[in-house]
């Protein structure tokens, strides 16, 4: 079992849709959780990170985190053709020296 | 002005060959990172230097290794190359000591194909 699943997808959905997209985990002892997006053919870029449960809002965009329950979301509101991209979801655990874990991705198509 | 580069951005060659990637950084990062990529996107971290010393360095074959001559610069060679090491490489970098909550930078990647 891998240490982070998510659903590789992909999803399409029109433009103007919320998106959801969710990974979970099976390390109790990662405490930061980010999302990244990547777009074809570039690296990733950092969109969101926080390291409590609850919800994290910037933008169009919330993050949320279920310790308990191992889960993580991203949640797009109105969605735009612009989000068309990969998102992955990252996790770590503190130390001075923490590797990133990441989801595999989901793609995302966001149709006009 | 770009803030992680990396050259080439398509390498294609043949099993057995010997080859390099370079990774450049502009924003004054103290950490370096090398990530492989497969064909199904799974990013996975393979090395990581902090001011030219190595702090991560995961399970790869011994024929990987990479070489940073400044703080600046971290370079992968890569020696005997197989078939399943096609994948993008992604070089990135960090502000501080590669510690949690650190937003990691990536380059545009590198496109490996053996033949």
């Amino acid at each position: 079992q891998k240490e982070v699943e998510q659903d590789p997808g992909p999803l399409s959905v029109p433009e103007g849709a919320i998106v959801s997209l969710n990974c979970t985990y099976s390390n109790s002892a990662f405490q930061y959780f980010m999302w990244y997006r990547q777009y074809s053919r570039k690296g990733p870029e950092l969109l969101m990170y926080t390291y409590s449960s609850g919800n994290k809002e910037d933008g169009r965009f919330t993050a949320q985190v279920d310790k308990s329950s191992k889960y993580i979301s991203l949640f797009i509101r109105d969605s735009q053709p612009s989000d068309s991209a990969t998102y992955l979801c990252a996790m770590t655990w503190y130390s001075s020296a923490s590797k990133i874990i990441f989801g595999s991705g989901t793609r995302l198509s966001i149709r006009p | 002005d770009t803030a992680v580069s990396q050259t080439p951005k398509y390498l294609v060659t043949q099993m057995g060959n010997d080859k390099s990637i370079k990774c450049e950084q502009n924003l004054g990062h103290d950490t370096m990172y090398w990530y492989k990529q497969d064909s199904k996107k799974f990013l996975k971290i393979m090395f990581s230097y902090n001011n030219k010393e190595l702090i991560i360095n995961e399970t790869v074959p011994n024929r990987f290794s990479p070489k940073s001559p400044d703080k600046a610069h971290l370079n992968l060679h890569i020696n005997s190359l197989e078939l399943g090491d096609s994948a993008v490489y992604f070089c990135a970098s960090s502000q501080g000591s590669g510690g949690a909550g650190e937003t990691q930078y990536f380059g545009p990647g590198t496109r490996l194909l053996v033949l």
